[in-house]
């Protein structure tokens, strides 16, 4: 069984551009969810989204946000980044009280 | 604020000793508790979750952990270390019953493992 896939695993923006990660769920979970993880912050919660709606969001500037399509794969940007938006953006899907992380995807921001 | 405390942001123990990695959450509600594990460069791996049944759970690679309500617990142990143990751990709590996408992380422990 797949687990949770995160593409890109590496990027590097400039500072000013805007990104999109993509994350595809294990089959047949409708829940998934966006971290941020940096050095200094540690893990944080971005949002979460179930059935193509968002069910919970966290203390993000509204520079970052997320979507879900039909088939439960999310899809997260960021709008003009800063320096302080490089990071490991990890993306989890649940089904029931189980969550289930994905690599990750490094984001540089120069 | 409901919050997780990892006592001890880095923890070294010698290969065949006894892992204890802390972990206090703050309420006097039970949430649902989690520890995961993180190689580098990689993502989280669940290592075991405690969901109010049985107070001492079972996790893999030999992990377990206890929840102490009077204590707002939920302390990882391992008895034995090895090498390969050594990772950074998290502790993560959940406050929202059946949305269990809403994870407050500890700031995480990095085990190192002496031979």
């Amino acid at each position: 069984k797949a687990g949770v896939t995160q593409t890109p695993r590496y990027l590097i923006k400039t500072r000013g551009q805007q990104v999109t990660l993509s994350c595809s769920p294990i089959s047949g979970h409708r829940s998934v969810s966006w971290y941020q993880q940096t050095p200094g912050q540690g893990l944080q919660f971005l949002f979460e989204y179930f059935s193509e709606t968002q069910r919970n969001k966290g203390n993000f500037p509204g520079r970052f946000s997320g979507r879900q399509f039909s088939n439960s794969r999310s899809e997260m940007n960021v709008s003009t980044l800063e320096l302080g938006d490089s990071a490991l953006y990890l993306c989890a899907s649940s089904l029931g009280n189980t969550i289930y992380f994905g690599e990750g995807s490094w984001l540089t921001v120069v | 604020a409901q919050s997780v405390t990892q006592l001890g942001s880095h923890v070294s123990v010698s290969e065949g000793a006894l892992v204890l990695l802390r972990c206090n959450y703050s309420s006097s509600v039970p949430p649902y508790l989690f520890w995961y594990v993180q190689y580098p460069n990689q993502g989280l791996q669940l290592l075991l979750k405690y969901t109010s049944a049985a107070t001492l759970v079972k996790g893999i690679n030999g992990f377990e952990a206890e929840f102490k309500k009077s204590e707002t617990s939920f302390h990882l142990t391992k008895p034995s270390a090895h090498m390969s143990d050594a990772a950074e751990y998290f502790c993560a709590v959940s406050y929202d019953g059946g949305s269990q996408g809403n994870l407050i992380f500890g700031k995480g422990t990095k085990l190192s493992v002496k031979p």
